[in-house]
């Protein structure tokens, strides 16, 4: 059974910085192309970051360029989103997903709050 | 930067068939794969279509993609509307400047 689960979300003060994970399994992790989508409290989907899947190329929404940085470690079959200066906009949930799979996780609450 | 575009509502009977629009910015819809994504309230979304037309398996073939380069969209149809179709649809696509994930502002489907 494919699987992402996503954790790592919380509670941050604004400036603060946090780090999303998101285990893979089911599924070849290494073959495929990552992303991290967000959702804001009763709004629509936001893409945020995209690696390709041997990690050498990576991709930002503008919102979140030089304080996000997606990464992953193909032999922990393991996605992250390290994620600093976060801003009270940032307040979202996270998702993890793979538009080829296609896979989705669950998603991890964020919240940038003092 | 390119944008998706779509509808912000549409709404249909049971049975009947409908389709939602998701209408490209600049250059060509038809660079890229198009995604099409469900989404029920509370819940995490989930691909009812990938590579402009493709099915994952377990969605019913009453849901199909196409993509219209003469209007630069592209368009997920349901048809045999259920009461369980309603939720939002999301477009998805590329942003071949920059190699970016794009998604259109989400159709709200009503049935009823």
């Amino acid at each position: 059974e494919v699987q992402l689960v996503e954790s790592g979300g919380g509670l941050v003060q604004p400036g603060g910085s946090l780090r999303l994970s998101c285990a893979a399994s089911g599924f070849t992790f290494s073959s495929y192309w990552m992303h991290w989508v967000r959702q804001a409290p009763g709004k629509g989907l936001v893409w945020v970051s995209r690696i390709n899947s041997d990690g050498s190329s990576t991709s930002y929404a503008d919102s979140v360029k030089g304080r996000f940085t997606i990464s992953r470690d193909n032999a922990k079959n393991t996605l992250y989103l390290q994620m600093n200066s976060l801003r009270a906009e940032d307040t979202a949930v996270y998702y993890c997903f793979s538009p080829f799979g296609p896979f989705w996780g669950q998603g991890t609450l964020v919240t940038v709050s003092s | 930067n390119f944008m998706l575009t779509q509808p912000h509502s549409v709404s249909e009977s049971p049975g009947k068939t409908v389709t939602i629009s998701c209408t490209g910015s600049s250059g060509s819809i038809a660079s890229n794969y198009v995604q099409w994504y469900q989404q029920r309230p509370g819940s995490a979304p989930t691909t009812v279509i990938y590579e402009d037309n493709q099915r994952p398996s377990g969605v019913p073939d009453r849901f199909s993609g196409s993509i219209d380069s003469s209007s630069n969209s592209a368009s997920l149809t349901i048809s045999g509307l259920k009461t369980e179709d309603e939720a939002d649809y999301y477009c998805q696509s590329y942003d071949s400047s920059n190699h970016g994930g794009v998604f259109g502002g989400g159709t709200k489907l009503t049935v009823l």
